[in-house]
């Protein structure tokens, strides 16, 4: 089944110690999003990906970093993890319509990150 | 710009009975819509979408929403709750603009009682 996937699904780091989290798709969508979620809390967009462009949102911390290798493979990087940046992390893909518009997004199942 | 309130913060039913989750919106560009749902530690799965097409939208689970466009709401019914629909549910706006991102409302959280 075509999907979006994260690993790993529970990662615990240091204080200060960096990490990166990963995502796949096999659905070949040409967008790829990274999303911050704390508890009891919507979603955050951090950034996205539009094909290779790259498009941070302005309330994204200097912390985060992303990298996408290629379509299937999306990146997110903490340089250095501080105890608020414990959350899930949720990665989506969608793709255009010929309409112009952007299709709805497919989540992956997260990463929830503890940082100790 | 757009936005999109969720009027209900957390919402109580008995099993069986019907589930009404509401939501407005406000979007400078014609809608997509979309409910999320969310069961505790998952990721994100799209229960139905709005695009344009029928004004009332059927989507898995049993669930139906109805796009009203003079009333700019797009609230999620369901006849009959079951005690597995408990989870907590968002509503989305997307633009028409090619890379826009979606817009979430704060989610509601479903309860369930026996």
């Amino acid at each position: 089944d075509a999907m979006v996937i994260q690993n790993p699904r529970y990662q615990v780091t240091q204080f200060g110690k960096p990490v990166t989290l990963s995502c796949s798709q096999t659905l070949n969508h040409n967008v790829m999003y990274w999303y911050q979620q704390k508890s009891s809390q919507a979603p955050k967009l951090l950034f996205h990906y539009y094909d290779k462009d790259f498009n941070n949102e302005a309330d994204t911390p200097d912390n985060f970093q992303s990298r996408r290798p290629n379509t299937s493979f999306c990146f997110l990087d903490i340089r250095s993890p501080g105890l608020g940046d414990a959350a899930m992390y949720l990665c989506a893909t969608s793709r255009d319509l010929v309409s112009g518009e952007i299709g709805e997004q497919y989540f992956g199942p997260g990463t929830r990150l503890t940082v100790t | 710009a757009q936005s999109v309130t969720q009027l209900d913060s957390h919402v109580s039913v008995s099993e069986g009975t019907p589930v009404l989750l509401r939501c407005n919106y406000s979007s400078s560009y014609s809608p997509s819509l979309f409910w999320y749902v969310q069961h505790p530690n998952k990721g994100l799965q799209l229960l139905l979408k709005y695009t344009s097409a029928a004004t009332l939208v059927k989507g898995i689970n049993g669930f139906e929403a109805e796009f009203k466009k003079s009333e700019t709401s797009f609230h999620l019914t369901k006849p009959s709750a079951h005690m597995s629909d408990a989870a907590e549910y968002f509503c989305v706006v997307s633009g028409s603009q090619a890379g826009t991102a979606l817009i979430f409302g704060k989610g509601t959280t479903l309860s369930v009682s026996s």
